[in-house]
């Protein structure tokens, strides 16, 4: 079973950039999909985009295309989310999850980490 | 755009109960649905996918039905550690979108 550990709470200026780290430990990590999922304080889930190391290719939902990227390293079994022009908006709890591919682009998340918390506030 | 709704917004119910969660798309994604169960505090849980295959691990009296559009979670014998929030996720459509939840609470 996967585990995945994600890096501790942020509290970032409006304008600047943040970057979630997310540490996977058993099964292997180039053979899945990490997708990153935010929820905002007290609203739903919202996908942001996702990576298959084992192919290096990422994509992302077109609202956040042009302002997230979503990268792994296979070395250290770790995939990375940065987020920039950071607004209060963007303030939630931001997550990783194993994600499933059934097909082409057809994502559904099983494994999830704990969460990060991400505050934007001037 | 894909839209997804979900009835009711909240439901009130007691241990023992039958509960019944709709979920309805815009479009039809044939069986490219999963749904999710999150506790207050907590990450997300997956507890089926492909509109009625359960997770391994996920209690039996957890079940899903539908296709197309119209989806249905059923908790067939409500326990005391399923009150939580429950989302549907429609896949088939890129990107992957959720439902706006609802919330089963202690009647």
């Amino acid at each position: 079973q996967v585990q995945l550990v994600q890096s501790g709470a942020e509290v970032k200026k409006p304008g600047s950039s943040v970057k979630v780290s997310c540490k996977a430990s058993g099964g292997t990590f180039s053979s899945y999909a990490i997708s990153w999922v935010r929820q905002a304080p007290g609203q739903g889930l919202e996908w942001m985009g996702g990576i298959i190391p084992m192919f290096g290719t990422s994509n992302y939902a077109q609202r956040f295309q042009g302002r997230v990227t979503i990268t792994a390293d296979e070395s250290t079994s770790t995939a990375y989310m940065e987020l920039s022009s950071l607004r209060s908006e963007d303030t939630a709890v931001y997550y990783c999850a194993e994600t499933i591919v059934a097909t082409d682009t057809r994502y559904y998340m099983d494994v999830w980490g704990k969460g990060t918390p991400v505050t934007v506030s001037s | 755009v894909i839209w997804m709704t979900q009835s009711p917004s909240l439901l009130s119910a007691s241990t023992g109960d039958r509960v019944t969660i709709s979920c309805r798309v815009s479009q039809g994604v044939s069986s490219y649905l999963a749904w999710y169960q999150q506790k207050p505090g907590k990450a997300p849980e997956l507890l089926i996918y492909a509109a009625s295959t359960l997770q391994s691990g996920v209690p039996s009296r957890f079940s899903g039905s539908g296709s197309g559009t119209d989806f249905t979670l059923t908790i067939s014998f409500l326990q005391s550690e399923d009150f939580a929030i429950y989302y549907c996720q429609q896949y088939y459509l890129f990107p992957p979108t959720f439902g706006p939840g609802t919330k089963v609470d202690i009647k």
